[in-house]
């Protein structure tokens, strides 16, 4: 089956702009996360959404950043005014129901994010 | 503080040869551990992963991993190494109480020579 996709797979923006990030979740999993991938940080998580349950948002930089989830699928990641220093791929992951299952996460190619 | 350490941020070996990536990880609670695999331009992909019970797993492409609670180590390991297998390797450890997010380790990139 189709796996999780994201676009678009590559975005340059001027600094200060804003931007949105999509991501399609693979059909019936319902948790779904958001992950950023940087040369000087590595993997980072964001937020992360469960069914209809409060997003853990937890590993959001700034308030600059935030994300929705529409109807349990597809999400959107909001940077708003982008600084230098948001460039990186920005990684979105989803899993099964289960406990085990959520932490077998499936990522999508990601998008690279460049803020000039 | 919960940490994951790859200690070998480049390894070089050649084709054929026996693999081995260490992951160290600090959790207070059992852990659930991980292998991702990133090939250039490319997502994650999940080798392997270990919950409970055998401590030895066996993922694709003929990784295995052993879990060692006692060094607090899941060291990733493949008999002989493939060109193909070339990729950026990423441990990641999650626990029951600390969310679902995954901790990943900063990466250990492999080169493969002929």
């Amino acid at each position: 089956g189709a796996g999780v996709s994201q676009s678009p797979s590559n975005k340059v923006t001027e600094k200060g702009k804003d931007v949105e990030l999509r991501c399609d979740p693979i059909s019936g999993h319902t948790a779904l996360y958001w992950y950023r991938q940087s040369l000087g940080q590595g993997l980072e998580f964001l937020i992360y959404f469960q069914g209809n349950s409060a997003p853990d948002k937890s590993g959001l930089p700034s308030d600059r950043f935030s994300a929705e989830r529409t109807g349990g699928s597809v999400s959107t990641l909001t940077i708003q005014r982008t600084q230098q220093e948001d460039s990186a791929v920005y990684l979105c992951a989803s899993s099964s129901p289960g406990l085990a299952g959520r932490y077998e996460q499936y990522f999508g190619p990601g998008t690279r994010l460049t803020v000039t | 503080a919960q940490s994951v350490t790859q200690p070998d941020i480049h390894i070089t070996v050649s084709e054929g040869a026996s693999l081995e990536l260490r992951c160290n990880y600090s959790y207070g609670a059992t852990p659930y551990l991980f292998w991702y695999v990133q090939s250039p331009g490319q997502g994650l992909q999940l080798l392997l992963k270990y919950f409970s019970g055998d401590t030895l797993v066996q993922g694709i492409k003929g990784f295995e991993a052993e879990f060692k609670r006692s060094q607090s180590s899941f060291n990733l390991r493949k008999p002989s190494v493939h060109w193909s297998d070339a990729a950026e390797y990423f441990c990641a450890v999650g626990a029951a109480n600390s969310g679902y997010a995954l901790n990943f380790g900063k990466g250990t990139s492999l080169l493969v020579t002929p």
